[in-house]
């Protein structure tokens, strides 16, 4: 799996944006970049993944650089109940279901 | 759609014993991917099941097993528990195992002690 880089804590205003960066440098062409996020004992919950072009869902946006060497997560508006840990991950090519969870991001949302 | 559930949620074992844990999968996946959490090592990968054939496999000892069904059902076994198995197990599910644009679906995990 690619190595992937991100700040051990963050913290953001509520109703502000959260922007979670990840550096993935050693990325491949044909492999995704995965967000998951895991709020206290319970499980991982998948966000968002993309390629090379911005994605955006209900939960959050990820836009990623044209080298494709870092992206960056997009919480627009967070909240209290986004405060959790946030995990960028580069699985191999077509091997999603073996995720390799690095440290991840602790964000905490504060009213 | 029922989500991934795992059971049990809470086990307490004693050193030298075995334990097997099970878990289900959403309706129509056929991959099952399972991960042990602890303060220490943080969420780490043991191994993935796609049709009842084991794909990868993380750096585990033998101790930790597992298998898969027909019905994409899965268990994993750790046989002669030591004090620092003692973990959060989650067990994961996704579609087509993990190929391009799959993405996973957690149970809540079970929560081992070993005394």
């Amino acid at each position: 799996d690619a190595k992937t880089t991100q700040p051990t804590s963050m913290d953001c205003a509520e109703g502000r944006a959260a922007n979670l960066p990840c550096n993935h440098s050693t990325i491949s062409g044909n492999e995704y970049v995965y967000w998951y996020r895991q709020i206290h004992s319970q499980g991982p919950q998948y966000i968002i993944h993309g390629l090379k072009n911005n994605e955006t869902n209900e939960m959050a946006s990820l836009i990623i650089t044209e080298d494709r060497k870092s992206s960056t997560l997009i919480l627009p508006h967070a909240t209290l109940r986004d405060t959790a840990v946030y995990y960028c991950i580069v699985p191999r090519y077509n091997q999603g279901g073996k995720l390799i969870f690095g440290q991840g991001t602790e964000l905490s949302v504060k009213p | 759609k029922a989500g991934v559930t795992q059971t049990p949620r809470y086990l307490i074992k004693t050193r030298g014993q075995q334990v097997t844990l099970s878990c289900s999968p959403i309706s129509g996946h056929r991959s099952v991917s399972w991960y042990q959490q602890t303060p220490g090592q943080g969420l780490q990968f043991l191994f993935e099941y796609f049709s009842e054939t084991q794909r990868n496999k993380g750096n585990f000892p033998g101790r930790f097993s597992g298998r898969q069904f027909s019905n994409s059902r899965s268990e994993m076994n750790v046989s002669t528990l030591e004090l620092g198995d003692s973990a959060l197990y989650l067990c994961a599910s996704s579609p087509s195992g993990g190929l391009v644009g799959d993405e996973q679906f957690f149970g809540p995990g079970t929560r081992l002690t070993v005394l």
